[in-house]
Parts: structure tokens; C-alpha cells; sequence
């Protein structure tokens, strides 16, 4: 089992859609939790970071982590075109930080 | 623009070669991270320096080595090149050394091994 599993997508959806992302990971260890965004040919970008079980909310983004579930999630409200990009969850402890292998979306006007 | 800074952009270059891809991290981070991505590995953590001094290391390679200079620069060489090793690699940069520090990533380099 991989530590962290993320479904790659491709994922399409029309602007103004609510958007899911998650990753499920299997190492407890696991203390911060961070979602980057990725534009194609460029290097990803610090979207939402975590620390503990619960929701952080940042405008239209809302970071969940559920650890009792091993299980994170990203929600992108009202989404726009400028959002097509590949969504990458990460996770870490002592240093070492563990990336998904990305969501790709593609929100369509 | 994340401020940090790679060079080259792009490299093409033969198997059994040797590149020094280079990074420059943001202005006041002492942190300087490398990843390689690829299509079927996605991103995956190489090696972290901390004011020139290394702080961690993940996947990588013995036939890839880094450093990071006094000026914070840093490098990775990859020798011995194989067609496996073509990925884009970035390089991060972070204020502290910390467990959970946040990491600026720049634009990458792209490599082509022939």
C-alpha cells in the first residue's frame, strides 16, 4: 500500500461546481497536512496547510483533514476556469514531506 | 513567482553524462529542498540542506549528489545519466529547517536523457 493515494483524475467540471479532491494515506505519523497547486510546466504552489483534524476554510477553499480516517480533502466552491490545474495533496512528519501524485481538473466555462 | 530561481530550463543531454542542474532559494531562506517528478512516480522528496548543511534525505540516488554553498545556492548533480532519470526537477526553498516549514517551489529544470 502506497502512504498516500490520490485518485489522478482527470477530472471535469462546469464553472461554478463545487469541487472535491481528496487523498486517503496510510502512515499515522502523519503530523501537517498541505494542498498545492500545480499549472502546468510550473513548479506547485502552497495552497492550504494544516495541522490538526478539522476544516480550514481560505475564500472559496476549504482544507478538511480527518485523521481518525487517515483521509484529507480539498473543496473548491464557485469554481472558475483559472482553477484547471493538477491539485496535489502532501503530508509529512520530521522533515520528510510525502506528495500525491496529483488530481488533474479542468473547470469549463 | 515564488522568488525562487532555477537554471537551466530545459536540458537535454546522453546516457552515462553528467549535469549540474542549480537553485537559488528565496532571499532570507536558509532551506533548500530538491524534488524529482515524473509521469509515473509523481513528485518525490531527493534531499533537504539547511544552511549548507544536510538536513534530510529521501529517494535519492547514489549516482545523484547536493550541496548548498555558503551563499545558499545550491546544486544537484546527477552523473552516470540513464533514460529513467528524465523528469522535471524542482527545487524548494524555505525559511527555517523545520519539521513543518512552508517550501516556495520554483519553475523546475527539465531533463532529457537520450
Amino acid at each position: 500500500q502506497k502512504e498516500v493515494e490520490q485518485d489522478p483524475g482527470p477530472l471535469s467540471v462546469p464553472e461554478g461546481a463545487i469541487v472535491s479532491l481528496n487523498c486517503t494515506y496510510s502512515n499515522s505519523a502523519f503530523q501537517y497536512f498541505m494542498w498545492y497547486r500545480q499549472y502546468s510546466r510550473k513548479g506547485p504552489e502552497l495552497l492550504m496547510y494544516t495541522y490538526s483534524s478539522g476544516n480550514k476554510e481560505d475564500g472559496r477553499f476549504t482544507a478538511q483533514v480527518d485523521k481518525s480516517s487517515k483521509y484529507i480533502s480539498l473543496f473548491i466552491r464557485d469554481s472558475q476556469p483559472s482553477d484547471s490545474a493538477t491539485y496535489l495533496c502532501a503530508m509529512g512528519s520530521q522533515g520528510n514531506l510525502i506528495f500525491g501524485k496529483g488530481t488533474k481538473l479542468s473547470v469549463k466555462p | 513567482d515564488s522568488g525562487v530561481t532555477q537554471t537551466p530550463k530545459h536540458l537535454i543531454t546522453a546516457t552515462g553524462q553528467r549535469v549540474t542542474l542549480r537553485c537559488s532559494p528565496r532571499s532570507g531562506d536558509l532551506s533548500v529542498y530538491w524534488y524529482q517528478q515524473s509521469l509515473d512516480q509523481g513528485l518525490q522528496f531527493l534531499i533537504h540542506y539547511y544552511n549548507g548543511e544536510e538536513r534530510a534525505k529521501g529517494n535519492i540516488l547514489e549516482r545523484f549528489s547536493a550541496q548548498q554553498f555558503p551563499d545558499l545556492h545550491s546544486e544537484l548533480n546527477l552523473s552516470s545519466l540513464e533514460l529513467g532519470d528524465s523528469a522535471l526537477y524542482f527545487c524548494a526553498s524555505s525559511v527555517g529547517g523545520g519539521d513543518a516549514e512552508t517550501q516556495y517551489f520554483g519553475p523546475g529544470t527539465r531533463l532529457l536523457v537520450l
